[in-house]
């Protein structure tokens, strides 16, 4: 099994200040098969990017990703007050498709 | 535009049975590999099962496997769930979300169902 370590567990910033989120694979077997989803209390998650550094349709260019190994990052530039909320990393490349703890980014 | 409707969910006592049902709606549901995610009160996600556009593949986590059973109709544009010998650790919001294409990363998902195991 993949395991997925996101860090940190909670990024506090403010609009208009770049966010950086953290995913670590435990294999490199994830090769690119790496997701990134964002979720609002209350809400179904929404995908963000795919396949590492694809932005999901609709996702507005702010959002990027990018890896190193099996280091993943998430970057959001130019934090908008819809940004806060939680995110999570997902590999796909091997069954069971797990899931990172999630990171919050709040206010 | 892309609609997936959960339903089926409740309370059921431990060692109880429910059946989730997914209704999809706004693409072509035969052609999309579909999952079911799960999320517990509070707590991450987690990915539950996987079925293949022609149910040939079949896919579950081990917290479920023998318990669980993931079934499709496409003729009914329609995603199931069949859950036996529930626990307590199995309460949870369980959404099904589509795949895209052979992979397992989530596009769309609904808006979810609530499975409470309590006695």
């Amino acid at each position: 099994e993949i395991v997925l370590t996101q860090s940190p567990d909670t990024l506090s910033l403010s609009p208009g200040e770049r966010a950086t989120l953290s995913c670590r694979a435990s294999k490199s077997d994830t090769g690119y098969y790496l997701a990134w989803y964002q979720q609002k209390t209350g809400q179904a998650p929404r995908l963000l990017i795919y396949a590492t550094s694809s932005r999901a349709t609709g996702i507005p260019d702010r959002f990027t990703g990018r890896a190193s190994g099996t280091d993943f990052t998430l970057t959001i530039t130019r934090l908008e007050p819809e940004d806060f909320a939680v995110y999570y990393c997902q590999q796909y490349a091997t069954s069971p498709y797990t899931f990172g703890q999630g990171t919050k980014l709040e206010i | 535009e892309v609609q997936l409707v959960e339903s089926g969910g409740g309370l059921v006592k431990p060692g109880g049975s429910l059946r989730l049902s997914c209704a999809a709606s706004g693409f072509t549901f035969s052609d999309y590999t579909m999952n079911w995610v799960r999320q517990a009160p509070g707590k991450g996600l987690e990915w539950v099962s996987s079925i293949s556009r022609t149910s040939a593949d079949i896919y579950y986590a081990d917290s479920v496997k023998g318990r669980f059973t993931i079934s499709r109709d496409n003729s009914k544009n329609s995603l199931y769930l069949q859950m036996n010998s529930l626990r307590v650790e199995d309460t949870a919001v369980f959404y099904c979300a589509t795949g895209h294409g052979s992979y397992h990363y989530f596009n769309f998902w609904g808006q979810g169902s609530l499975v409470t195991v309590s006695s």
